[in-house]
């Protein structure tokens, strides 16, 4: 098993310029979630998803969209990139069923817009 | 929204000593969870231990333990005999059942030890 992967590792960005963060689990986890890591902050929720076709705002949304179509993927975009945006970016997925609920990470995107 | 704090950003411990993180935690529910994650340089986030907060037993794995106090809101991690491979950042999150299961997490506490 795979776990949790990111495409891709390493992103440059020019501010206005979009991309796309694709993140992908093979345990069939119902839950998902994109985070942004920013130094002395910690992880803050971006967007995250309870199942295929939801998707629902956390504490940081503004800036980023996200899609679900499917139930091993979640799309994490930037339409607009801002250099506020420079961040480590976390995927991770976890299990509906509690107390199974510890949440799987990715190994993170380190993305620099310039 | 849920807070978590740390209150140490970084601390040091000799190599077979022992040392402990703090975390407490602001929330007005009853059951929940509450779990440390480490990130060595790496970044890859590892689960450490977790605890459910209707349990009253604290968390054992292997070197560490954790010291769960619901009425202060307190949940410290202590790392026994300490290793080289346990230099990392550490992370305390809270969990809220529902709503998506969202984690909260702490700022993170920089563990360095020292050979």
């Amino acid at each position: 098993n795979a776990g949790v992967t990111q495409t891709p590792k390493f992103r440059v960005l020019k501010t206005g310029q979009s991309m796309t963060l694709l993140c992908a689990q093979d345990m069939n986890h119902e839950y998902m979630y994109w985070y942004r890591q920013d130094p002395g902050m910690g992880l803050r929720l971006i967007h995250y998803s309870v199942g295929e076709g939801t998707t629902a705002k956390g504490e940081v949304p503004d800036g980023y969209n996200v899609s679900r179509l499917k139930k091993q993927n979640f799309l994490l975009g930037l339409e607009s990139a801002a250099p506020s945006q420079t961040s480590v970016y976390f995927c991770a997925s976890s299990s509906s069923e509690l107390p199974y609920n510890e949440q799987f990470f990715g190994p993170g995107t380190r993305l620099t817009v310039l | 929204a849920q807070t978590v704090t740390q209150s140490q950003p970084e601390m040091s411990v000799q190599e077979a000593e022992t040392v402990t993180l703090s975390c407490t935690y602001d929330t007005s529910e009853s059951n929940y969870y509450l779990f440390w994650y480490k990130q060595p340089p790496s970044r890859q986030m590892i689960l450490v231990i977790r605890q459910e907060a209707y349990k009253q037993q604290n968390a054992t794995e292997n070197r560490f333990s954790v010291n769960f106090q619901k009425a202060a809101k307190s949940f410290s991690l202590k790392i026994s005999d300490s290793q080289l491979g346990d230099t990392a950042m550490y992370f305390c999150a809270f969990m809220k059942p529902h709503t998506g299961n969202q984690f909260y997490f702490g700022t993170g506490t920089s563990l360095t030890v020292i050979p």
